[in-house]
C-alpha cells in the first residue's frame, strides 16, 4: 500500500522569503502526485498535480513542485511567500490503476510572518 | 461548473446519537469519495463509490458507519451510534471516471463534534 510522509509539521517563514515543503512517498509503481491547500474551515483546493512527463510542475498561486523518482520525493516550492499563503498543505499520492483514491500525508502548517 | 455540495456544514451531537451527512457531487462525475479528517491529520478514505457501486470500503467502520449512493448521484454517510472519536471533518469528493490525468474535487466538508 502507498504512503506519504510530510516531515515538517509546522513551518514559519517571513513574507517575501522562499518556501520549500517536503513530501516523500512510498509506492512501488508509477505514482500520481498532488499538492492540496486547506485554509481554516475550507475544503481542499488543488495546487498542482503530476501524472507523467516533465518532472517540474507548475501550479496555481505561483507554486511549483519537482518529482524526483530516485528520492521518492515531490517537494513544493514558492520563490516568494505572501501572507495569504498561510494555510495547511497536504501532499497526496494516488495509484496509476483503477481506484485512484488519494492517500494523504499528515500535512504541514505554514505560518507567514510580516 | 458547480462544485461538490455538502450539508450540513456543522453538526453537534451527543455520543450514542445518530447523524447523517449529504453530498451532491459535480454533475457527471461517476466516482465519489468520503474522507474523514481528524484534527491535525490528513484526510483518510472511508469509502469510494463508482456510480452506485462500492469500490473500496476497507477503512469504513461498518459496525457504526454506513454509506449509500442511490442512482449513482447523491450520497449519504451515516453514523449510528456516534462516539467521541468520530469528531472530525467529513469531506466528500468526486472525480470523472474514464478520463485519465484528472484529480478529485472536494467539497467544503461537514464538521462533526460529538460531546
Amino acid at each position: 500500500a502507498q504512503s506519504v510522509t510530510q516531515p515538517d509539521i509546522h513551518i514559519t517563514v517571513s513574507e517575501g522569503a522562499s518556501l520549500e515543503l517536503r513530501c516523500n512517498y512510498s509506492y512501488g509503481a508509477t505514482p500520481y502526485l498532488f499538492w492540496y491547500v486547506q485554509s481554516p474551515g475550507q475544503g481542499l483546493q488543488l495546487l498542482l498535480k503530476y501524472f507523467s512527463g516533465d518532472t517540474l510542475v507548475q501550479g496555481i498561486k505561483g507554486f511549483e513542485a519537482e518529482f524526483k523518482r530516485s528520492q521518492s520525493s515531490f517537494n513544493l516550492r514558492k520563490p516568494s511567500v505572501h501572507w495569504s499563503d498561510a494555510a495547511e498543505y497536504f501532499c497526496a499520492v494516488a495509484t496509476d490503476t483503477g481506484r485512484r483514491a488519494l492517500t494523504f500525508g499528515s500535512g504541514t502548517r505554514l505560518q507567514v510572518q510580516p | 461548473e458547480a462544485g461538490v455540495a455538502q450539508s450540513p456544514r456543522y453538526k453537534i451531537i451527543e455520543k450514542r446519537q445518530s447523524v447523517a451527512f449529504w453530498c451532491n457531487p459535480i454533475s457527471g462525475h461517476a466516482t465519489l469519495y468520503w474522507y474523514q479528517q481528524i484534527l491535525g491529520q490528513g484526510p483518510k478514505l472511508l469509502i469510494q463509490f463508482q456510480n452506485n457501486g462500492v469500490v473500496d470500503d476497507s477503512q469504513l467502520p461498518k459496525d457504526r458507519f454506513s454509506a449509500e449512493r442511490l442512482k449513482g448521484v447523491d450520497s449519504t454517510l451515516k453514523i449510528q451510534p456516534a462516539k467521541l472519536e468520530d469528531s472530525a471533518v467529513y469531506l466528500c469528493a468526486s472525480s470523472p471516471t474514464g478520463r485519465r490525468n484528472t484529480e478529485a474535487f472536494f467539497g467544503q466538508g461537514t464538521r462533526l463534534t460529538v460531546v
